[in-house]
């Protein structure tokens, strides 16, 4: 089936620092990818929609000068979580859209800022 | 508007007894309708989905679903629950009106009781 990588798993940064999370397809193309962030017991929010080659698609709300999105090739997208803070500790998804409309998701990334 | 209602914000189930969980959506267009899990730290693995044709889908790990377009509802269902299955279950919708971007429901916890 289909493979959704993430890396890192989990990372801990301190206030003020940027950490980037990647997103790779593993054995597939994916000319889109979405980036979640799923908060404790909540559902999945979209922060963005990633295409390859092309500026991402940011959802109202979401700051993209904080979280940077870079689609360079079909099978890896990145999350700069820019000059982080506390507010931002949370778990990133990422997911890869595959033909026939279905998206595989990655294992998360778990977000602490310290 | 379009949206996902998963009324069960958890729901308490006897080891081998059957098991349906409940999944109404409102969209404008023709819906694809999708089942996610997500175990404990672990990604969300699609456990089935529906396009088109018979309304009755089988998926993964002995589940099933059923579309009722009359109801707008897509509730998973399973004979027989094992320990094993307990997780968050979501329910989605996507298609041409949301391009091709998920709508998520805020999930049900499945507990599983010995």
């Amino acid at each position: 089936g289909a493979v959704v990588s993430q890396h890192p798993s989990w990372v801990i940064c301190k206030s003020g620092t940027s950490v980037k999370i990647e997103c790779r397809s593993l054995d597939f193309q994916a000319t889109t990818m979405f980036w979640y962030r799923q908060f404790p017991k909540q559902s999945l929010m979209l922060m963005a929609t990633s295409n390859e080659g092309s500026k991402a698609t940011y959802e109202q709300g979401v700051e993209k000068d904080k979280f940077l999105i870079n689609h360079a090739s079909l099978t890896l997208s990145t999350l700069t979580v820019t000059s982080a803070h506390p507010e931002d500790s949370s778990f990133y998804i990422c997911s890869a859209k595959f033909p026939a409309y279905e998206q595989y998701f990655g294992p998360g990334t778990r977000l602490t800022v310290t | 508007a379009q949206s996902v209602t998963q009324p069960d914000i958890h729901i308490t189930v006897s080891e081998g007894a059957s098991l349906e969980l409940r999944c109404n959506y409102s969209y404008g267009a023709t819906p694809y309708l999708f089942w996610y899990v997500q175990s404990p730290g672990q990604g969300l693995q699609l456990l089935l989905k529906y396009f088109s044709g018979d309304t009755l889908v089988q998926g993964i790990k002995g589940f099933e679903a059923e579309f009722k377009r009359s109801q707008s509802s897509f509730n998973l269902r399973k004979p027989s629950v094992h320990w094993s299955d307990a997780a968050e279950y979501f329910c989605a919708v996507g298609g041409m009106d949301s391009n091709y971007q998920l709508i998520w429901g805020a999930g049900t916890k499945l507990i599983i009781k010995p």
